[in-house]
């Protein structure tokens, strides 16, 4: 199949962090994604990592990748009340003409 | 700053009516693609196409068809609208080459149909 799966809400207290996870199907996959998609946007994306890669940090942002289980995080560090907004995984799907899959969408919600 | 541009954020339209959803891209990406959005189903693809002329179904093309005469636009087609088609619509591009990019998307259109 080519599902990509996430859990649909998460909610947060604002400066801890927030872990979004996510598990994808084809292990032949070069690059995951992550997206951010503020309320009546679209999606912007946030980071990528390549297949070859465990880890990748950018500022508040850490992914992490584990090919064994085929299991993709995201972490933000000290979350604010800008985090809030709906974050997609992707993959970018070789056997499937090319071209990314999406996750449904983790919505994160920051409370005071 | 690269850009993929909806034509418009709000529509209202009657049902029955032909609506032409269009986007532009101005990063001389080869592909194309059309998405709706609905709360709870996430991202689902309409139609894709990766050249000029060219297009390829999605997982939902029923009740749709795109049009890509020029390389940087690509439109979707909505022959007779119906009130099931009230969705958020997301256009986006990305380049066949650089797939680290992903995808660039619009800001999209908000399309009600009455």
């Amino acid at each position: 199949g080519e599902d990509v799966e996430q859990s649909l809400f998460l909610s947060v207290r604002e400066g801890d962090s927030s872990v979004i996870n996510c598990t994808y199907t084809d292990s032949s996959s070069t690059y995951l994604y992550w997206y951010k998609q503020e309320p009546g946007a679209g999606l912007q994306l946030l980071t990528y990592i390549f297949s070859n890669m465990d880890m990748k940090q950018d500022q508040r942002l850490t992914v992490l990748l584990n090919k064994k289980d085929k299991h993709l995080s995201l972490r933000i560090a000290d979350t604010q009340t800008g985090d809030s907004a709906i974050y997609f995984c992707a993959e970018w799907h070789d056997s499937s003409a090319s071209k990314i899959i999406f996750g449904s969408g983790t919505r994160l919600s920051i409370r005071p | 700053d690269v850009k993929v541009t909806q034509s418009s954020r709000y529509l209202v339209k009657r049902t029955g009516e032909k609506v032409f959803l269009e986007c532009v891209q101005d990063m001389d990406h080869e592909n194309m693609f059309w998405y709706r959005q609905d709360p709870g189903l996430g991202l689902r693809l309409i139609y894709f196409s990766y050249d000029v002329k060219m297009k390829e179904k999605g997982d939902i093309p029923e009740g749709y068809s795109v049009s890509r005469e020029k390389k940087e636009r690509f439109s979707l087609i909505l022959e007779s609208a119906s009130t099931n088609q009230t969705s958020m619509y997301l256009c986006a591009s990305s380049s066949r080459d650089r797939r680290y990019y992903g995808y660039t998307f619009g800001s999209g259109t908000r399309l009600t149909v009455v």
